[in-house]
């Protein structure tokens, strides 16, 4: 597509309730990140993909949290049994493979934890 | 990935230039010095990256002293809309499965003032 796509926009969710948030990077960008920003933070690291591959996950908070992108395209980021402290905006960005190109961010999917 | 410090905050008035520093004094050769800005609750978003020469392009210029130990983003004539948080980011920018991985700080904030 011709930008970042995330979805849902918005969650709102029940404390330990499962959410799968989607995003659809730039279609020639082989690189996909997923970032979690709290609320007058900066973007903190999750996990990245190049293509299929999921060569980092140390960003991810706890086992409760993954990510696939199983055909190198879509990504889902999920988080499972679901607390408050996640509640925050999951930002999904996509750049080229080479390394040095700029990354573009979606818009993001604010998740709500009640 | 070498760690960077940054002001907190910061003030500029409008049409005057905006002199953001950054310290990476940890930053190792291969490693490329990154500029993005995130205004309110957008995305952030590219502004200008480099090695070790000066860069300059529509939006701002980026200055890395010869040691690289740090750097400063210029925006020549700030506006209204150049209020925003401005990340800098130092990374090994590197192909294959490794070391893609993209950290944002705390940033600066940047208010400019009519």
């Amino acid at each position: 597509g011709a930008g970042v796509s995330q979805s849902p926009r918005y969650k709102v969710t029940k404390r330990g309730q499962d959410v799968t948030l989607r995003c659809d990077p730039i279609s020639s960008h082989a690189t996909l990140y997923w970032y979690q920003q709290a609320l007058g933070q900066g973007p903190e690291f999750l996990t990245y993909f190049n293509y299929e591959a999921q060569p980092d996950k140390s960003g991810l908070p706890s086992d409760r949290f993954s990510a696939e992108r199983p055909e190198g395209s879509i990504s889902t980021l999920t988080i499972q049994r679901t607390e408050q402290r996640d509640s925050a905006m999951y930002r999904c960005a996509s750049s080229t493979r080479d390394g040095i190109g700029e990354l573009f961010f979606g818009e993001g999917s604010r998740l709500t934890v009640l | 990935d070498a760690k960077t410090t940054q002001p907190t905050s910061m003030d500029c008035a409008e049409g005057r230039a905006a002199n953001l520093p950054c310290n990476h004094s940890t930053i190792s050769g291969n490693e490329y010095v990154y500029w993005y800005r995130q205004i309110h609750s957008q995305g952030p978003q590219y502004i200008i990256h480099g090695l070790k020469n000066n860069e300059t392009n529509e939006m701002a210029s980026l200055i890395i002293t010869e040691d690289r130990k740090s750097s400063t983003l210029i925006l020549p004539h700030a506006t209204l809309r150049d209020t925003a948080v401005y990340y800098c980011i130092v990374r090994v920018a590197r192909g294959g499965n490794t070391g893609n991985q993209f950290y944002f700080g705390t940033g600066t904030s940047l208010t400019v003032i009519p």
